[in-house]
């Protein structure tokens, strides 16, 4: 069972807008900031957002992020087929002498 | 271009060991932290290790004792030596460099070498 909760899937049909939540706690999101990756099967997972909302550069622009209290969203518009992938959440949880804290990640599928 | 290769993954025993290695490229390895983050079969992606430029090493409680981060910075290679092995820690195993100038997040990913753990 992981510390953040995601739903296991999501859905889309291309151009659509498909939003992720993930849901924390007062010991990781409710002080600490969310990071976001996509993980495509059988390749290395790739950091989209840190900080809640700051893109690495090479995310277009159709990724954003939020946070408010112990939740954060990921919102993915226009939606296309190449987003279909796996995303987790991740926070710095600062219980147990801290530790990184991941989501169980959200099966995105573009219909 | 920043890089990470991981090698010493492979079939061992219950109660066995393996050592991980990671061998980093494309950027100064001495200056961040770096991790080890696991994804067992079917499931999601878990932190395993940290360790700061230092040396300084961070567990979670899961492998607390079993598990022992370590690097070499002057071959800019980072280590995890995996002792007591069990069915539970099969999974792919990725060297991941941290962040830096206020990027606090994994920024970087190797391939993944893995792990099976089988009699």
């Amino acid at each position: 069972q992981s510390v953040l909760t995601q739903p296991p899937s999501a859905s889309g049909t291309p151009g659509q807008t498909v939003i992720i939540s993930c849901s924390g706690s007062s010991s990781n999101i409710g002080v600490n900031t969310v990071n976001w990756y996509q993980h495509l099967p059988g390749t290395a997972p790739q950091l989209l957002m840190y900080s809640n909302n700051q893109r690495p550069s090479g995310v277009p622009d159709r990724f954003s992020g939020s946070k408010s209290g112990t939740s954060a969203s990921l919102a993915i518009s226009g939606l296309q087929s190449e987003d279909e992938a796996d995303y987790y959440c991740a926070a710095w949880d600062d219980s147990l002498n801290g530790h990184w804290v991941f989501g169980g990640g959200t099966k995105l599928s573009v219909l | 271009e920043a890089q990470l290769v991981e090698s010493g993954g492979g079939l061992v025993q219950p109660g066995g060991s393996l050592r991980l290695s990671c061998v980093a490229s494309g950027f100064n390895f001495r200056r961040h932290d770096m991790h080890w983050v696991r994804q067992r079969p079917g499931k999601g992606l878990e932190w395993v290790s940290g360790v700061s430029p230092g040396g300084d090493p961070h567990y979670p409680d899961a492998v607390k004792g079993r598990f022992t981060i370590s690097r070499q910075n002057a071959k800019n290679s980072l280590f995890l030596q995996m002792n007591s092995l069990s069915a539970g820690d099969t999974a792919v195993y990725y060297c991941v460099k941290e962040g830096s100038y206020g990027v606090w997040a994994f920024d970087i990913w190797g391939q993944g070498t893995v792990v099976t753990v089988s009699p």
